[in-house]
């Protein structure tokens, strides 16, 4: 697979507070997809992003699908103890047919 | 929300048992995905099908083998289970077009 750079790898933030992460390849690629992952459970998808410079809102996150193809980032805005999780971003091109390329996830502690 | 299922959720065997862990999704969706992810880490994928009586080998080398007899059916076989394939076992699938995927809950295998 080709591999995606995911920062930071962990944050401990306060309720209240915003979150930003992101995600950086050297491979350029056609669709970035932004999951959750509870204890547990499987990933759900938050976000998918389709088109280059394409930025996406679902509640309070937003994502971005970078210009040049190659990075995307998550904003999560006035965060609450539910938000808690690993956020994963993936990313997809021709090169790896229909699989995705999954980052290392970045892991959200909220305190109430 | 995506309908994709998994069984058992848990499973707990000896070591030389062989095991089936299904999966099953009722969207219509061609292509079906096999992922192991260990607690915390990223997902890496073992197997994929892109339709019924196609399936191939991920980037992570398994020693499972999976069967695509129906669309909707993704079943994953260990012959004969060992320690080294304790982990959680995700499915996923997507459909025409788009590449996104969808995830079931997961099934946590511990191989004593």
């Amino acid at each position: 697979g080709q591999q995606l750079n995911q920062s930071p790898q962990s944050m401990f933030i306060q309720e209240g507070e915003d979150v930003s992460m992101n995600c950086t390849s050297s491979s350029i690629f056609n669709t970035w997809l932004w999951y959750k992952q509870e204890p547990g459970e499987g990933p759900v998808l938050l976000i998918a992003l389709y088109k280059a410079g394409e930025l996406t809102s679902n509640g309070r996150l937003t994502a971005q699908f970078g210009i040049t193809r190659k990075d995307s980032f998550l904003n999560i805005s006035a965060s609450i103890p539910s938000d808690v999780g690993i956020y994963f971003c993936a990313a997809q091109n021709s090169n790896s047919g229909y699989a995705l390329n999954f980052g290392k996830g970045t892991s959200l502690l909220v305190t109430p | 929300e995506a309908d994709i299922y998994q069984t058992p959720r848990y499973l707990v065997i000896g070591t030389g048992k062989k095991i089936t862990l299904e999966c099953s999704q009722t969207m219509g969706h061609d292509k079906m995905y096999w992922y192991q992810q260990d607690p915390g880490m990223e997902l890496h994928l073992i197997h994929y099908s892109y339709g019924v009586n196609s399936t191939e080998k991920g980037d992570l080398s398994s020693e499972s083998t999976v069967s695509r007899i129906r669309t909707e059916h993704f079943p994953l076989t260990l012959e004969s289970a060992r320690p080294s394939h304790t982990s959680q076992y995700l499915c996923a699938s997507s459909g025409a077009g788009l590449e996104t995927q969808y995830f079931g809950p997961g099934t946590r295998l511990l191989v004593l």
